[in-house]
């Protein structure tokens, strides 16, 4: 299976500064005859669905508010949040689809402080 | 309006079992790969299953095979899943999830879930 993992497991931030959550693979999922990553982040607030921010590691779903980036490539990847807003309060996952039994990693909890 | 609805999740006791509903509505159920997400407490997401638009193809996950099994009715455009001997490591709550395409696998639509209480 490929292991996601998740850094930091929290973070603080100040309204308006940025927030970056990294995610490694333990294996590539990047299909070079496609030449996509096959990562994708979501966005989960307690007592609601999780939300598909970004999909390819850099593609972000319609509606997502462009302070919402995704990068990375390979086993290494990055959701920023590029000004934190009271709203952005959530856990945040990312997940790869390249390969059954698709994974997610632990979560990043993302607070105000 | 593109939606999810999960059912069937509540208090069960250990080794009992449970069918869960997951009911679609704004699109067309068949036209997409379907899975099975859940969340225990205080823990994170873990994919279960999923099954493919025909329902001719099914892959679960390694802590599943065997307990848990996912099928879906086109025609009324809903998605179950059937858990046995349920466990307390089980209790969580369960949520549909729809992949976007046959190539694209993320999730793009999730139903709010269903909370299953495995207890006695």
């Amino acid at each position: 299976d490929i292991v996601m993992t998740q850094s930091p497991d929290s973070l603080a931030v100040s309204l308006g500064e940025r927030a970056t959550i990294n995610c490694k693979s333990s294996q590539s999922v990047f299909y070079s005859s496609n030449n996509k990553n096959y990562l994708a982040w979501y966005q989960h607030k307690p007592g609601q669905p999780p939300k598909l921010l970004i999909y390819w590691a850099i593609t972000r779903e319609s509606g997502v508010p462009d302070r919402f980036s995704g990068s990375g490539s390979g086993t290494d990847f990055t959701l920023t949040i590029g000004s934190l807003q009271a709203e952005d309060v959530a856990v945040y996952y990312c997940q790869q689809y390249y390969r059954t039994p698709w994974t997610f990693g632990q979560g990043t909890k993302v607070e105000i402080k | 309006q593109v939606q999810l609805v999960e059912s069937g999740g509540g208090l069960v006791k250990p080794g009992g079992s449970l069918r869960l509903s997951c009911a679609a509505s704004g699109f067309t159920l068949s036209d997409h790969y379907m899975s099975w997400v859940r969340q225990a407490p205080g823990k994170g997401l873990e994919w279960l299953l999923y099954i493919t638009g025909s329902g001719g193809a099914i892959y679960d996950a390694d802590s599943v095979r065997g307990r848990f099994t996912i099928s879906r009715d086109n025609a009324k455009n809903s998605l179950y899943l059937q858990i046995n001997s349920l466990r307390a490591e089980d209790t969580a709550v369960y949520y549909c999830a729809r992949e976007r395409t046959e190539e694209s696998r993320y999730f793009d639509v999730w139903g709010r879930g269903t909370l299953v209480t495995v207890s006695s």
